[in-house]
């Protein structure tokens, strides 16, 4: 079946740790974005990147970092910068590009807390 | 900016009742509109969406009409089920899409 993967399904940060998510899809998708939720806050965008070797920054950018080396592949990194990481994040894709305004179709998520 | 606002929750209905989401917008042109669910533990599923002004986005027994005069995409279904307990999500886009707060749904049998 298509469709995306983000795992793991729970991580566990400590001080000054650096973490990798990560989301791979298998829908032949150009576009692919990254998503932070908070309780009662809605979604907000990280990063997204239209095309491989290719990202830009979204609304909360600051104390994450993306690659997008394969077309399947945009891993988060969320670095020690990120003073406030718990939270639940969500990766997405769509067949081209943001500028479309096409369906996005999500992973199941990763809970990110701090220990 | 462009943002979405909705209301807020829980809306707590029994079976077979009737439900309205309420979503309204600020947006500069004329934007795309979207209404997504997230089910517990999972990720947002695309429910239903309109590309202009008058238009009618339906799925699943959910309607949502585009009225750009009172820019609002109010969330209607007729007889709510337990399956729909949900977070319903509104949303705008032009390039990236800019998501309401959510409104958390509670149906009871």
């Amino acid at each position: 079946d298509g469709g995306i993967t983000q795992s793991p399904k729970y991580l566990f940060r400590k001080e000054g740790q650096n973490v990798t998510l990560s989301c791979e899809q298998n829908l032949n998708h150009d576009a692919m974005y990254w998503y932070r939720q908070d309780p009662g806050q809605g979604l907000r965008l990280i990063y997204y990147s239209q095309i491989v070797n290719d990202f830009q920054k979204g609304d909360i950018a600051e104390g994450y970092s993306v690659s997008r080396e394969k077309k399947e592949s945009f891993p988060l990194t969320v670095t020690s910068a990120q003073k406030n990481p718990t939270a639940f994040y969500l990766c997405a894709s769509s067949l081209n590009g943001p500028a479309t305004n096409e369906k996005l179709f999500f992973g199941s998520g990763t809970q990110l807390s701090v220990l | 900016g462009d943002s979405v606002t909705q209301m807020e929750g829980p809306v707590t209905l029994s079976e077979e009742a009737f439900l309205t989401i309420n979503c309204t917008y600020t947006a500069t042109g004329y934007p795309s509109l979207f209404w997504y669910v997230q089910y517990p533990g999972e990720g947002l599923q695309l429910l239903l969406k309109a590309t202009k002004a008058d238009d009618k986005g339906s799925n699943k027994g959910f309607e949502a009409t585009y009225r750009k005069e009172t820019t609002s995409f109010h969330l209607e279904k007729g007889s709510v089920q337990v399956s729909d307990s949900a977070v319903y999500f509104c949303a705008l886009g032009y390039s990236t899409l800019t998501f309401g707060k959510g409104t958390m749904l509670l149906v009871s049998p």
